[in-house]
């Protein structure tokens, strides 16, 4: 069974260009979620999704960030303008109604 | 709302056991184990679920005291494959019918030989 998939999984882009990170949900899943890992803060939760509805998107760091769901299956994370404090590893989930979360195997963002 | 874990880093030597704790200052609904190899994503190691209840498999299990908002997780004549880091995962009521998981810092576990 395929998992939840990423992409990209590594980008490296400058200050001020607008970043779009994508997840596929494994398929039947249907809750989302979005967190960022870094040294400092560990893994924060920036939104998640609950049947293509978003819940609690109180983690997202700013306005230069947002999140979409356009189907069942898709999501979408986009950074714009990036900064360079936005450089960490994004990580998408899924799960079925709050059970086991799966994890992809994230998106390595850095922003120069 | 983030849970705390401690301690923070252990390290063993193979064989030897180690605990880490997760406390909350919320009610939990549920606790979730992870652990991440580096540069790999987290992987699932089981969920409580409130009432009390202890879980295990192989030699790593964890007990889930509601009342205290604390889960602890063992690990028994550890194995080099069980290092790592380690997160705790509490999910909270956030209204309606829906519930929130959010991590801990993690504590990083390694075994030497």
């Amino acid at each position: 069974d395929a998992g939840v998939i990423q992409s990209p999984r590594h980008e490296v882009t400058e200050m001020g260009q607008e970043v779009t990170l994508r997840c596929k949900l494994i398929s039947g899943h249907n809750s989302l979620f979005w967190y960022r890992q870094t040294m400092m803060r560990g893994l924060e939760l920036l939104i998640y999704f609950n049947n293509n509805v978003p819940i609690d998107d109180s983690g997202m760091p700013e306005d230069r960030f947002s999140a979409k769901m356009p189907n069942a299956s898709f999501s979408t994370l986009k950074i714009q303008p990036s900064e360079p404090r936005d450089s960490a590893v994004y990580f998408c989930a899924s799960s079925l109604s709050y059970d086991t979360i799966y994890f992809g195997e994230g998106s390595w963002l850095t922003v120069v | 709302q983030q849970p705390v874990q401690s301690p923070q880093a252990v390290i063993l030597r193979e064989g030897e056991d180690a605990v880490i704790n997760c406390s909350s200052s919320k009610a939990l609904y549920s606790v979730h184990w992870y652990r991440q190899k580096h540069g790999e994503a987290p992987v699932f190691l089981m969920i409580l679920l409130k009432g009390g209840e202890q879980k295990g498999h192989d030699k790593i299990s964890a007990s889930f005291n509601e009342k205290k908002q604390q889960s602890s997780l063992y690990l028994t004549a550890s194995q080099l494959s069980y290092s790592g880091t380690y997160f705790c995962g509490t999910e909270i009521y956030s209204g309606g019918s829906n519930y929130k998981l959010t991590f801990g810092k993690g504590t990083l576990l390694t075994v030497n030989p």
